[in-house]
């Protein structure tokens, strides 16, 4: 079973607040994780990633955190920016090909002014 | 500077008509990727291609062709549409081969068939 699974369809926080967006996964052979950015009407684009051999990747506002007992990793953005309304898809190689990339459904995060 | 390209925007077809997607990258990557994403779901590949002449099936391929022309042109072709395949269309390519490589992204075809 190779899943990715955004559970939030959607987050609304304040400006200037932390947003967390999380993302389980089911295969323990994942080693891979990257996340992208949608806007509307246009074409995902990448955020940041993490190895499986890390536990943390900071890049400025952004830092992933990746919990491999529990499957689990989630987006961190502080503070958060109008700017940063989109869609956030996190998404794993699969284990069985070298292609192929695993999608979770996103998550819509609204920043309140 | 441009990217990643794709042609049309939008599309309007009737159930059985054929019609081309077109993508075209500018940034002299190998790897080319088509993706649909429809609404509640992650993006699911469709087909890939390493290089020029190479292309390998992805997660929903079916009903659909492809073809690498040269390094910066890959279209997707449907024969005959089908309602089912009313979608967003994202091409995407990559520097290189892996998956774990980011990949860039075109602003999408919608493609609606009646």
């Amino acid at each position: 079973d190779q899943q990715v699974k955004q559970n939030s369809p959607s987050l609304s926080v304040q400006e200037g607040r932390i947003s967390i967006l999380n993302c389980d996964y089911t295969n323990s052979m994942f080693d891979y994780f990257l996340w992208y950015k949608k806007y509307p009407a246009e074409g995902p684009t990448f955020l940041i990633s993490i190895s499986s051999i890390k536990d943390k990747n900071e890049d400025g506002r952004f830092t992933v955190f990746l919990n491999k007992s529990a499957k689990h990793l989630s987006l961190h953005i502080v503070p958060s920016q109008p700017g940063d309304s989109a869609v956030y898809f996190c998404a794993a190689p699969a284990a069985d090909s070298n292609y192929q990339l695993i999608w979770g459904a996103g998550t819509k995060l609204i920043i309140k002014p | 500077n441009a990217g990643v390209t794709q042609t049309p925007k939008f599309q309007v077809l009737k159930t059985g008509q054929s019609m081309t997607l077109q993508c075209a990258q500018d940034m002299n990557h190998n790897s080319m990727y088509w993706y649909r994403q429809d609404p509640g779901m992650g993006l699911r590949l469709i087909y890939y291609s390493a290089s020029e002449g190479t292309t390998d099936k992805g997660e929903v391929p079916n009903g659909y062709n492809v073809s690498r022309l040269n390094k910066r042109e890959f279209s997707l072709r449907l024969e005959s549409a089908a309602p089912s395949q009313t979608s967003v269309y994202f091409c995407a390519s990559s520097e290189g081969s892996l998956s774990n490589q980011p990949q860039h992204f075109g602003d999408g075809t919608r493609l609606s068939i009646l």
